[in-house]
C-alpha cells in the first residue's frame, strides 16, 4: 500500500545548531502536512504543503515540498531546547483520501 | 481550530472487557477520525467517523472490535470490544474541516490492558 517514509527515525541536536528531517511517498502527493507531538502531547499541526515546490516558513522552521510532490523536508535552524519533540509529516495522495503518518523524526536538543 | 476534549484520559483495563472513549468537540466539524499511537511510534488511522452512518474502517480495523458511533457534528465514540494486551495503546481522536486540510488531535486516551 501507500506509504511515507521519514528520516532519520532520531536527532540528536546541540542547542544552537541545525538540522534537517525528510520525508518521501513512492507515490504523487496532493498535500503534504506536518505535524509536531511533544513529549506526552498530542500532534499539533504546524503546516501544509500544496503546490509542486513549495516553499513554507515559519520563524526558524522552513518547509520544502518536491517538485514531483512526491517529497519533502524540515529544515530547523539554531535550534532550541523548545523544539524537542517528534516531528510527523503526513501525507494524502490523489487517490487515497486518508492521511498517511510518517514513522516520525524525534529530536533531542542538547543545551 | 477546534477544542477537542477526550474521556477518560487513561484507564487500566481487564482482559475481554470493553471501554467506550468519548470524543467533544466545540464546534460543529466535518470530519473525525480515530487514530491509535503506540508509545514512541507513529499514528495509525483506525477509522473515519461519519454522521448519520456506518464509518468507514482501514484495513485491519474492524466494526466488531472497534464499533464507533457518531450521532452529531460534536461528537464521536469509539469502543474497544473483548481488550486484550495488544490493545495497550493511545487513541487519539482528530476532526478537520475536510478530508484534505489540516486535522486537530484530542488530548488522547492512554489505555492499559491487563
Amino acid at each position: 500500500g501507500q506509504q511515507v517514509m521519514q528520516i532519520p527515525q532520531y536527532q540528536h541536536v546541540q542547542e544552537g545548531e541545525d538540522f534537517t528531517t525528510y520525508c518521501n511517498s513512492s507515490t504523487t502527493l496532493s498535500n503534504i502536512q506536518w505535524y509536531k507531538q511533544r513529549p506526552g502531547g498530542h500532534p499539533v499541526f504546524l503546516i501544509q504543503l500544496v503546490k509542486s515546490g513549495e516553499v513554507k516558513k515559519q520563524k526558524r522552521l522552513t518547509f520544502q515540498f518536491g517538485e514531483a510532490k512526491k517529497n519533502s523536508s524540515l529544515h530547523i535552524t539554531a535550534t532550541q531546547t523548545t523544539d524537542v519533540g517528534t516531528y510527523f509529516c503526513a501525507g494524502q495522495g490523489d487517490s487515497w483520501g486518508k492521511l498517511q503518518f510518517g514513522a516520525g523524526t524525534q529530536v533531542v536538543v542538547t543545551p | 481550530s477546534a477544542v477537542i476534549s477526550q474521556k477518560p484520559s487513561r484507564d487500566i483495563c481487564q482482559r475481554g472487557t470493553s471501554l467506550t472513549i468519548q470524543c467533544q468537540v466545540d464546534s460543529q466539524v466535518t470530519m473525525m477520525f480515530w487514530y491509535r499511537q503506540q508509545p514512541g511510534q507513529s499514528l495509525t488511522l483506525i477509522a473515519t467517523a461519519n454522521q448519520g452512518s456506518e464509518a468507514t474502517y482501514e484495513s485491519g480495523f474492524v466494526i466488531d472490535k472497534f464499533p464507533i458511533s457518531r450521532p452529531n457534528l460534536t461528537f464521536s465514540t469509539l469502543t474497544v470490544s473483548n481488550m486484550s494486551p495488544e490493545d495497550s495503546s493511545i487513541y487519539l481522536c482528530s476532526v478537520g474541516r475536510d478530508v484534505y486540510n489540516e486535522q486537530f488531535f484530542g488530548p488522547g486516551t492512554r489505555l492499559t490492558v491487563l
